[in-house]
This record gives structure tokens, C-alpha cells and sequence, in this order.
């Protein structure tokens, strides 16, 4: 079993759509979750993060985790046909010095005009 | 900005070469990192490094070496390419913040190995 499980799409949805995006995990110590977006051909940027359970919002980017389910969610609201890209969640356990992050696969997602 | 560079977007390569990619960061990181990534597999963690000359295997470092000699540069060598190193990789470099690590990644390498 993978430490940390993404659905690889893709997701398809009209501009304007609210989106879900969604990673759960097995490792309960993790403590940082991240969701980075990659353009097609493009390296991964950081998006949002957020530490331990609850929401973060950030424009039209909300960022919520539940712990007690190990899982985590990244809602997209009136997506744009810009916001095309494959998503990937990244999480670490946050101790003092290195923190290996762990990747899921990524969703694909394509938002239609 | 973080600025993250490879030397490379494209790389034709054939078995049993000696590959050199290059990997250089603006923003005076301590660590950098090298992934590759591949469909249905995600990012996968070869070696990175936490100071210069240091150097730490990741998930997947067979058949990889890095060298580390100044602090903005992280050099990934493919001793002698195989054909199952054909893949996206990735660079990236982060500077610890409190207890929260940021990466940030370069634009990647799509290397072909024939």
C-alpha cells in the first residue's frame, strides 16, 4: 500500500465549477500538507499548505484536512479553464531539520470553457 | 522569486553513456533535491543534500551519483544510462522555514535513453 493515495484522473469539469480534489494517507504522523500544481511540461509549484486539521483558504483555493480520517481535500471554486493542470498533494511529519516529503501521483485535471 | 534552473529541458542520451544533468537555485538553499517522475508512479526521491559536499541517498538512488561542490549547484550523473532511466526529473531546492520546508522545483529534464 502507498503511503499517500491520489486519484490520477482525469477530472473533467465545466468553467465554473466548484472542484474536489482529494489525497488520503496511512502515516499518522505527518503534521504539513501541501498541494503543489504542475502545468503540463513544468516543474511543481507550491499552492497552499496547511499544518495539522482544519481549513485554509487562500482566493478561490480552500485547503482542508482531517486528520482523524487521514485525509485531505483541495476545493477549487468557479474553476477556470487556467486552472488545467495535474494537482499532486505532498505531506511531511514536520520534526526540526530534514522532512522527506511524500508525493501522491497527482490528479489530472481539465476544466472546459 | 525562487529561481530554480536545469540545464536541460530535453535530453537524447544512449545506453551506457555518461549523463551529467545540471541543477543551479538563486536563493542560497541549503537543501536540493533530485526526483524523477514518472506516470502512475508520482515524484520519487533520489539523493539530496543538506549542505555542500553533503549528500543523502533518497528512495531510488541505484544506478545515480550526485556531486554537491557549491551551494547553489546539485549535479545528478547517470553512470552508464539504461533505457529504464528514461524519465521527467526534477530538481528542486527549499530553505527550512520554522519547521515548515518549502520546495521549490525547477522546470525539469524529460530525458530519453535509447
Amino acid at each position: 500500500q502507498k503511503e499517500v493515495e491520489q486519484d490520477p484522473g482525469p477530472l473533467s469539469v465545466p468553467e465554473g465549477a466548484i472542484v474536489s480534489l482529494n489525497c488520503t494517507y496511512s502515516n499518522s504522523a505527518f503534521q504539513y500538507f501541501m498541494w503543489y500544481r504542475q502545468y503540463s511540461r513544468k516543474g511543481p509549484e507550491l499552492l497552499m499548505y496547511t499544518y495539522s486539521s482544519g481549513n485554509k483558504e487562500d482566493g478561490r483555493f480552500t485547503a482542508q484536512v482531517d486528520k482523524s480520517s487521514k485525509y485531505i481535500s483541495l476545493f477549487i471554486r468557479d474553476s477556470q479553464p487556467s486552472d488545467s493542470a495535474t494537482y499532486l498533494c505532498a505531506m511531511s511529519q514536520g520534526n526540526t531539520g530534514f522532512q522527506k516529503l511524500v508525493f501522491g501521483t497527482g490528479t489530472r485535471l481539465l476544466v472546459s470553457p | 522569486d525562487v529561481k530554480v534552473t536545469q540545464s536541460s529541458r530535453y535530453l537524447v542520451k544512449r545506453t551506457g553513456e555518461k549523463v551529467f544533468l545540471e541543477c543551479v537555485q538563486d536563493m542560497d538553499h541549503e537543501n536540493m533535491f533530485w526526483y524523477r517522475q514518472d506516470p502512475g508512479l508520482g515524484l520519487r526521491l533520489i539523493y539530496f543534500s543538506y549542505d555542500v559536499k553533503m549528500k543523502e541517498k533518497g528512495d531510488i538512488p541505484e544506478g545515480y551519483s550526485v556531486s554537491r561542490e557549491k551551494k547553489e549547484r546539485f549535479s545528478l550523473i547517470l553512470e552508464s544510462a539504461s533505457t529504464n532511466q528514461t524519465s521527467m526529473y526534477l530538481c528542486a531546492s527549499s530553505l527550512v522555514s520554522g519547521v515548515v520546508e518549502t520546495q521549490y522545483f525547477g522546470p525539469g529534464t524529460r530525458l530519453l535513453v535509447l
